[in-house]
């Protein structure tokens, strides 16, 4: 089983300050992860995603995120907001093994910017 | 290239009654899957189809029901309305089948809202 969690279902910034969403992940084989962002009336959109091989993963918008397979974690980041990032973001996780490419997904983070 | 359609984008039902939804996929993806959005509730894992047939099911009653057709579009349908069934309703795509690879391709959504 497989499942996900994302600390703080609302964080707030300022513009031009660090966004840091954290995601924590369980999951009883390798996994593979992935942010994606969902903007108001809109469905989702992949930011980013790992699977194998470097664990620092870049994805659009300027965010990136870091696979900790001791921490079990895959925290968001982007050095620096836009007003344009106000969003809800959303963490999920997959199996390796096994046929398709069935999502399990954090129950969201909404990110506000402030002026 | 054309993205995940789905249709209606708004439907309104009573309790009691069926609705349908319609999701048509990436050109050339054989997959489909269903997610319910629920307020507060993140992304639940509904049905998951691939050449036609249902691979996976989420835990959600049997009311809950779709098929995928030859050209890979699919239909979700959801019998005897209840007011918790309101949500968005989103479908994604992916390539078909086989180990898991990663990214889903999401449409809009369908806002169904019971009254």
């Amino acid at each position: 089983a497989q499942s996900v969690t994302q600390l703080g279902s609302h964080v707030s910034v300022s513009e031009g300050a660090l966004v840091l969403l954290r995601c924590n992940y369980s999951s009883s084989v390798p996994p593979y992860l992935f942010w994606y962002v969902q903007y108001p009336n809109q469905g989702l959109q992949l930011l980013l995603k790992y699977t194998t091989g470097a664990t620092l993963v870049k994805g659009i918008n300027g965010f990136e995120a870091e696979f900790k397979k001791s921490e079990t974690s895959f925290h968001l980041t982007k050095p620096s907001a836009h007003m344009s990032d106000a969003a809800e973001y959303f963490c999920a996780v997959s199996a390796v093994t096994g046929g398709g490419n069935k999502l399990t997904f954090g129950t969201g983070t909404q990110l506000k910017v402030e002026l | 290239e054309a993205g995940v359609t789905q249709s209606p984008t708004h439907l309104i039902k009573t309790r009691g009654q069926q609705a349908t939804l319609r999701c048509s996929p990436i050109s050339g993806h054989t997959s489909v899957y269903w997610y319910q959005q629920a307020l507060g509730l993140g992304l639940q894992f509904l049905l998951w189809y691939d050449e036609g047939e249902e691979r996976n099911r989420g835990n959600f009653p049997p009311r809950f029901s779709g098929r995928q057709f030859p050209n890979y579009s699919s239909e979700l349908n959801v019998n005897a309305l209840e007011l918790e069934d309101s949500a968005l309703y989103l479908c994604a795509s992916s390539l078909g089948g086989g180990p898991n690879t990663g990214e889903l391709f999401f449409g809009e959504g369908s806002r169904l809202t019971v009254l």
